[in-house]
């Protein structure tokens, strides 16, 4: 039974540049949630995605966005890439419905490096 | 979500019990403790969760006090494995709501 598989792995990109990150979810799980870690912090919520549309958005600008098809898959796209957009970007699935309150499962994310 | 308070960084002895603690004074009464952990390089990876009793698994214990403003993971035979940040989160119930992570406990264990 796969887990959630994010890629690449690893990205340098420059300043003002376009990225898209990929996140596959765990099998059963149709929400997937992006969070954003800096070097020495916790996780950051950025977004969450389930039926294919943004459910619930953390404090971050429009040049985050993303997307989820129909196979519960899911991008995060960030343009005008600055500076401080380095840092490890993390998928997490889970069922939506979660009546039994299963945790969300995390990739092992993509580190993103920009120049 | 409740905020949550961990100290920063702890020590522990292979083969030892770890006892990580973690205050959620303003915990509401929907509100999940998860516990998480994070090795370095790699994503979160989830350990336990409660709501007001004490839960095991076969990787730790989650005592919950009676109030609920505070919990405790036990790790009962730490090894070197187990060297990791560790993480403590309230969540609500219901939908895949969000989680609220801090700064965690970087847990050392030495030999």
């Amino acid at each position: 039974d796969a887990g959630v598989t994010q890629s690449p792995t690893h990205l340098i990109k420059t300043r003002g540049q376009q990225v898209t990150l990929r996140c596959s979810p765990k099998s059963g799980h149709d929400t997937v949630s992006w969070y954003q870690q800096a070097l020495g912090q916790g996780p950051q919520f950025i977004f969450q995605y389930y039926e294919e549309e943004e459910r619930q958005r953390g404090n971050f600008p429009d040049r985050f966005s993303g997307h989820q098809f129909p196979n519960y898959s899911s991008e995060l796209n960030v343009n005008a890439l600055l500076l401080g957009d380095s840092a490890l970007y993390l998928c997490a699935s889970s069922p939506y419905r979660d009546r039994n309150n299963q945790p969300q499962h995390f990739g092992d994310g993509t580190r993103l490096s920009i120049l | 979500d409740a905020k949550t308070t961990q100290p920063p960084s702890m020590d522990c002895a292979e083969g030892r019990a770890a006892n990580l603690p973690c205050n959620h004074s303003t915990i509401s009464g929907n509100e999940y403790v998860y516990w998480y952990r994070q090795i370095h390089s790699q994503g979160p990876q989830y350990i336990i969760h409660g709501l007001k009793n004490n839960e095991t698994n076969e990787m730790a214990s989650l005592i919950i006090t009676e109030d609920r403003k505070s919990s405790t993971l036990i790790l009962p035979h730490a090894t070197l494995r187990d060297t990791a940040v560790y993480y403590c989160i309230v969540r609500a119930t219901g939908t895949a709501s969000k989680l609220t992570f801090g700064t965690g406990t970087r847990l050392q264990v030495t030999l």
